[in-house]
């Protein structure tokens, strides 16, 4: 078992550059979860997502903020254009409907410049 | 609607000392309630979790919590302190269904003194 897989690790970009994070869940977990961290707000939930289906984005911050789900095996969280304020650690976290504790993976560390 | 109060966001204790990280939740319905540790450039790992059954409940690395419905509370424990266990500490609640996500706290960052 390989665990949840987020990549890149480390993203440095530039002020108005578009930014793709990616995860790949644990096969089996059919709900997904895609949370921010900063030392200002914690651990934020931006979206999730359940059988591939959007549930709730009511926390993705922006209209610049897009996540999708395409099948069960990947998610790309979005942001275009990034502003600085979006540096951050990006987390994916994935758990089979009904079991109750997420495995997260090791996250993205974004840098905007 | 869920919500968890972590009190501490720094506790210090020395090695061998009694660790005790304080977690109290606010829930709407019957809840169910997780300690995560995240070592630095890590993810969450998950320590213990509270669904339903027996109260007090054992994790890994030897650390324990205990739900206490009447307090609303679900703090963490160990007997003594390993320079190891120096980490950021979450406290998480969910409803009791299988499909809500989880709502964490603050965290506390946990350090021990040799």
């Amino acid at each position: 078992d390989a665990g949840v897989i987020q990549s890149p690790r480390h993203e440095v970009t530039e002020m108005g550059q578009e930014v793709t994070l990616r995860c790949k869940p644990i096969s089996g977990h059919n709900s997904l979860f895609w949370y921010r961290q900063t030392m200002m707000r914690g651990l934020e939930l931006l979206i999730y997502f359940n059988n591939n289906v959007p549930i709730d984005d009511s926390g993705m911050p922006e209209d610049r903020f897009s996540a999708k789900m395409p099948n069960a095996s990947f998610s790309t969280l979005k942001i275009q254009p990034s502003e600085p304020r979006d540096s951050a650690v990006y987390f994916c976290a994935t758990r089979r409907m009904g079991i109750y504790g997420y495995t997260f993976g090791s996250g993205t560390r974004l840098t905007v410049v | 609607a869920q919500s968890v109060t972590q009190l501490g966001s720094h506790v210090s204790v020395s090695e061998g000392a009694l660790v005790l990280l304080r977690c109290n939740y606010s829930s709407s319905v019957p809840p169910y309630l997780f300690w995560y540790v995240q070592y630095p450039n890590q993810g969450l790992q998950l320590l213990l979790k509270y669904t339903t059954g027996a109260t007090l409940v054992k994790g890994i690395n030897g650390f324990e919590a205990e739900f206490k419905k009447s307090e609303t509370s679900f703090h963490l424990t160990k007997p003594s302190a390993h320079m190891s266990d120096a980490a950021e500490y979450f406290c998480a609640v969910s409803g009791n269904s299988g499909n809500t996500p989880l709502v964490f706290g603050k965290g506390t960052r946990l350090s021990v003194i040799a």
